[in-house]
Formats: C-alpha cells, structure tokens, sequence
C-alpha cells in the first residue's frame, strides 16, 4: 500500500519570496503523483501532475514540482508567491495499476503575508 | 460546464438522528468517491463506485454508514444514527476512470452533529 508525508503541516512565508513544500511517498510499485490546492471552504482542486516522461512538471498558477525517485519525493516550489497562493496544499499518490485511488498527505498551510 | 454538485453545503443535526448527503457528479464521469475531511485525521477515502457499482467501501467507517449510486447521475451517503465524531466536511468527487487520477471535487458538505 502507498503512503504520503507531508512534512511541514505549517509553511509562513512573505510575499514575493520562494516557497518549497515538501512530500515523500513510499510505494513499492510505479506510482502517479498529484499536488491538489484547497482554498478556504471550497474542495481540493489539481495543481499539478506526474503520471510520465520529464520529471519537472509545471502547474497551474506558476508551481512546479520534480519528482525525484531515488529521493521517493514529490516536492513543490513557486520562485515567487502571492498572498492569493494562501491555502492548504495536499500531495498525493496513487499507483500505476488498475483500481488505485489517490492516498492524500495530512496537507500543508501555506499562509502568505505581506 | 457544472462541477461536482453536492448538497447541503452545511448540515446541523442531533445525536441519533440520520443524515443523507447528496453527490451528483460531473456528467461523463464514470467514477465516484465519498470522502471525509477531519483535522485530525485529514482524508480519507470512504468508498467509491465505478459505473455505479461499490468497488472498495473498506474505509466506510462502521456499519451506520452507507451510500448508494443508484444511476451514473446520483449518489448518497447516509449516516444512521448520527454521532458527534462524524462532524466532519464530506467530500464527493469523481473522475473519468482510474488513469489519471484526477478527481474533480464538490464543495463539501460540512456535518455537524451535536
């Protein structure tokens, strides 16, 4: 079975500065790997995906993440963010066989201030 | 074209009374999944249906709980009888299969039971 960590339940950070927020996964098969954004009282929303191929994916909304396999990480990077990026960000995986469905991480507060 | 449409967006009851949340998913979709959101436990998969038939309800959480998909445009989650630890916000989503792993989410439907 999959599993996701989320390091950092918290992550403050000001406006116009880099933010990383990171995610490890342990599977002992393929997996596919998914960043979903929750802004306050709506659902969770896809960001950004790895399913194959380049392992730099580029997002909605300027994040990116690399998925690094030696590393079994997932992690997430903006070079620059807006208060607007404040919300809960959710790693997730699932892996590349028949009905597999998503396992969340415990998500990450991203708060931005000015 | 409508999302995920779920219903009510907030619930209030008494212990012991039944609860019966509504998911209709975006058309097309084959897939459906009923998820819950605590902070203490973060997401979790209930169940979900596959061309409206249960594949996986082992994360349904005692047998109080249920849901049905009686046609690909409708679905339930009931709760009977209710209790203070099923407050939580219940996700529903669903998707085009299993490939991708992308789910699109309703708002939620936030249960609080007193």
């Amino acid at each position: 079975a999959q599993s996701v960590t989320q390091l950092d339940s918290q992550v403050p950070v000001f406006e116009e500065a880099p933010v990383e927020l990171r995610c490890n996964y342990s599977s002992s098969v393929s997996v596919y790997l998914f960043w979903y954004v929750q802004y306050p009282n709506q659902g969770l929303q896809l960001l950004l995906k790895y399913l194959s191929g380049s392992t730099l994916v580029k997002g909605i909304n300027g994040f990116e993440a690399e998925f690094n396999k030696s590393q079994t990480s997932f992690h997430l990077r903006k070079p620059s963010v807006h208060i607007s990026d404040t919300a809960e960000y959710f790693c997730a995986v699932s892996e590349n066989s028949g009905y597999s469905t998503l396992t969340f991480g415990k998500g990450t507060m991203l708060l931005v201030s000015p | 074209d409508a999302g995920v449409i779920q219903s009510p967006r907030h619930e209030v009851t008494e212990m012991g009374q039944e609860v019966t949340l509504r998911c209709k998913p975006i058309s097309g979709h084959n897939s459906l999944f009923w998820y819950r959101q605590t902070m203490m436990r973060g997401l979790e998969l209930l169940i979900y249906f596959n061309n409206n038939v249960p594949i996986d309800d082992s994360g349904m959480p005692e047998d109080r709980f249920s849901a049905k998909m009686p046609n690909a445009s409708f679905s339930t989650l009931k709760i009977q009888p209710s209790e203070p630890r099923d407050s939580a916000v219940y996700f529903c989503a669903s998707s085009f299969g299993f490939d991708t792993g992308e789910l699109f989410f309703g708002e939620g439907s936030r249960l609080t039971v007193l």
